[in-house]
């Protein structure tokens, strides 16, 4: 089974920018879950789709906003780009519900706001 | 807000001994526990995890402690080899999410 695809691996933006960012979960997967992981901060919970509906939410801001296809596969989206977004950015996908069963993440993209 | 607390944030060890990491939690209706361990350039893969039911759970050389009276929950790592360095990370559930420690940067020294 394929896991977890995430694209582009490296992007490079100036700042106010916007950006979209693409995640392939593992078949049969219907939920996708997004990470901000900085250095030393662990992983950040961004939001969790389930069937095209956006589940749950941390606490970003509006600038930072998601979508799910019927396929599964997801999107994120950062607008007006700011230096603070550099940042490796993870998607994990799982069965039913992404916080209490594993998740398969993906390689990550890799945000660099200059 | 909720909270996972990790520690050590870097932790060096001998070949062959036993490293043992721990985390701490402030949700008192937390019920799911992973670990999952982070090589460099890879996205974390889960590699144990302990639901509240459960007070210790093993697998190979890796078992996870859970007290959920102290509301901390700890993994061990026995025989240590080469392969174990990586980062690893502890997570809570609460509120729908994963709350995750800040991550303990594992090093096997030969």
């Amino acid at each position: 089974k394929a896991g977890v695809t995430q694209t582009p691996r490296y992007l490079i933006k100036t700042r106010g920018q916007q950006v979209t960012l693409s995640c392939s979960p593992i078949s049969g997967h219907r939920s996708v879950s997004w990470y901000q992981q900085t250095p030393g901060q662990g992983l950040q919970f961004l939001f969790e789709y389930f069937s095209e509906t956006q589940r749950n939410k941390g606490n970003f801001p509006g600038r930072f906003s998601g979508r799910q296809f019927s396929n599964s596969r997801s999107e994120m989206n950062v607008s007006t780009l700011e230096l603070g977004d550099s940042a490796l950015y993870l998607c994990a996908s799982s069965l039913g519900q992404g916080w209490q069963e594993t998740q398969y993440f993906g390689p990550g993209t890799r945000l660099l706001v200059l | 807000g909720e909270n996972v607390e990790q520690h050590p944030s870097t932790l060096s060890v001998q070949e062959g001994d036993s490293a043992v990491i721990k985390c701490t939690y402030s949700d008192s209706a937390s019920n799911y526990f992973p670990w999952y361990k982070q090589e460099l350039g890879k996205g974390p893969q889960l590699i144990i995890d302990i639901r509240s039911n459960v007070g210790e759970k093993k697998d190979q050389r890796i078992a996870v402690t859970l007290n959920k009276t102290a509301k901390h929950f700890s993994l061990h790592i026995t025989e240590t080899q080469p392969e174990d360095s990586a980062v690893y990370f502890c997570a809570g559930d609460s509120n729908y999410q994963l709350i995750w420690g800040a991550g303990t940067k594992l090093i096997i020294k030969p």
